[in-house]
């Protein structure tokens, strides 16, 4: 099993750039989401989906945007790239309900100049 | 979902047991514990979790006090490796809108 895979490792943008971090896992599990580490912190939930065609924003959704339309991918797009987006990006997945744990995927390394 | 309370940093000597309190008074009945560590800005890794009961696995000890309002992580022989950022969470379930805190630094000392 690959778990949960993210694309590309590393990306240095321009700002105003668009571009799209992928992430896909293989263990059909029903709910993905994306976070946002920065320097120091904590992970911070931008949006999440508990099943395919069904996305919702967490905690700081500004300036990204997903769509899930299989249970393997959940895309996230910077519509144009801002330096204050600069951070790494972690993907997750894991069953819907349950007591039941989460997979990570190792992070995108984005920075925005 | 609840939150949660970690020293921000603690050390501990390598082969000793390591002690990662968490406080989460305002945990309710459906919640569950949930323990994860992050090496060098890595993915976040599951350790172990659990409801009441106490809980052991290959990795750690979970104790959850009989009232719930506090746990506590134990990595019987700490070694190097075990150096990371643990994070303590409460969740029911699903992970719908889970938010991680900064966590505690652990160092394993040689």
């Amino acid at each position: 099993n690959a778990g949960v895979t993210q694309t590309p490792k590393f990306q240095v943008l321009k700002t105003g750039q668009s571009m799209t971090l992928q992430c896909a896992q293989d263990m059909n599990h029903e709910y993905m989401s994306w976070y946002r580490q920065d320097p120091g912190m904590g992970l911070r939930l931008i949006h999440y989906s508990v099943g395919a065609g069904i996305t919702d924003q967490g905690e700081v959704p500004n300036g990204y945007n997903v769509s899930r339309s299989t249970t393997e991918d959940f895309p996230l797009r910077l519509l144009s790239a801002a330096p204050s987006q600069t951070s790494v990006y972690f993907c997750a997945s894991s069953y819907r309900t349950g007591s039941t744990e989460a997979f990570f995927g190792q992070g995108t390394r984005l920075t925005v100049v | 979902d609840a939150k949660t309370t970690q020293p921000p940093s603690m050390d501990c000597a390598e082969g000793r047991a390591a002690n990662l309190p968490c406080n989460h008074s305002t945990i309710s009945g459906n919640e569950y514990v949930y323990w994860y560590r992050q090496i060098h800005s890595q993915g976040p890794q599951y350790i172990i979790h659990g409801l009441k009961n106490n809980e052991t696995n290959e990795m750690a000890s979970l104790i959850i006090t009989e009232d719930r309002k506090s746990s506590t992580l134990i990595l019987p022989h700490a070694t190097l490796r075990d150096t990371a950022v643990y994070y303590c969470i409460v969740n029911s379930g699903g992970y719908q809108k889970v938010t991680f805190g900064t966590g505690t630094k652990l160092q394993v000392i040689p």
